[in-house]
């Protein structure tokens, strides 16, 4: 089975950088994703890493290491409208063209003034 | 650009009712996952469909079936409600063998059972 761990909460203030980290354990490795989902909405997606390293996707970059089963996303020039949950997620499940999404329990990042 | 669509955005039933929810894939998208994310929880997989069969299935219960149509659009069928079924239910559509696998999520249908 698949399972990520990830923390709860992070507070930041507006301007700053903040690191979402995510560490997981998977039957079988596929990529991992980042979703963002405000509050009743809709999980978005941000960033996906299939392979090592670091992809830069405007403020949101988001960085994987398969040795260490570890991941980042990092959130930088912080806004007020990035206070959201954010999961990270690993695809599993059977081999095929499927592979749904395993979802971290999600962290609450709260921006504040 | 357009998006995942589904139908109802929300739904109030009773106890021991049945519900449909459906699902309009991106057009082209031929992967379609359901998922049910109950309140303060991650989105937990309930089943997906590629190419009109079903591919995957996970926590969903017996009492919960679903289907994709020859137009790709899919509906989840939700019989003998309980409480405890009251939660948002995405649905995602994917195309398959295109670049990063992504998923798109629909804005999601809130059932509320009473």
């Amino acid at each position: 089975g698949q399972s990520l761990e990830q923390p709860s909460e992070v507070t930041a203030v507006e301007g700053a950088i903040v690191q979402i980290n995510c560490t997981y354990q998977t039957s079988g490795f596929y990529g991992l994703s980042w979703y963002q989902q405000h509050d009743g909405g809709a999980p978005t997606f941000l960033s996906y890493n299939g392979l090592d390293g670091l992809e830069e996707t405007g403020r949101f970059s988001s960085f994987l290491s398969r040795s260490d089963s570890y991941g980042y996303l990092l959130l930088q020039e912080l806004q007020m409208k990035d206070s959201a949950s954010y999961f990270c997620a690993v695809k599993g499940g059977s081999s095929g063209s499927a592979r749904q999404l395993t979802f971290g329990s999600g962290t609450q990042l709260t921006v504040l003034p | 650009a357009a998006g995942v669509i589904q139908s109802p955005r929300h739904l109030i039933k009773e106890k021991r009712e049945t519900a449909t929810l459906k699902c309009y894939p991106i057009p082209r998208h031929d992967t379609v996952y359901w998922y049910q994310q109950g309140p303060g929880q991650d989105p937990q997989f309930l089943i997906s469909f590629y190419e009109k069969m079903q591919s995957d299935k996970g926590s969903i219960p017996d009492r919960f079936s679903a289907q994709q149509f020859s137009d790709y659009h899919s509906e989840l069928n939700m019989s003998s409600l309980e409480l405890g079924d009251s939660a948002l239910y995405f649905c995602a559509s994917r195309r398959s063998g295109k670049g990063t696998d992504t998923q798109y999520f629909g804005p999601g249908t809130r059932l509320t059972v009473l």
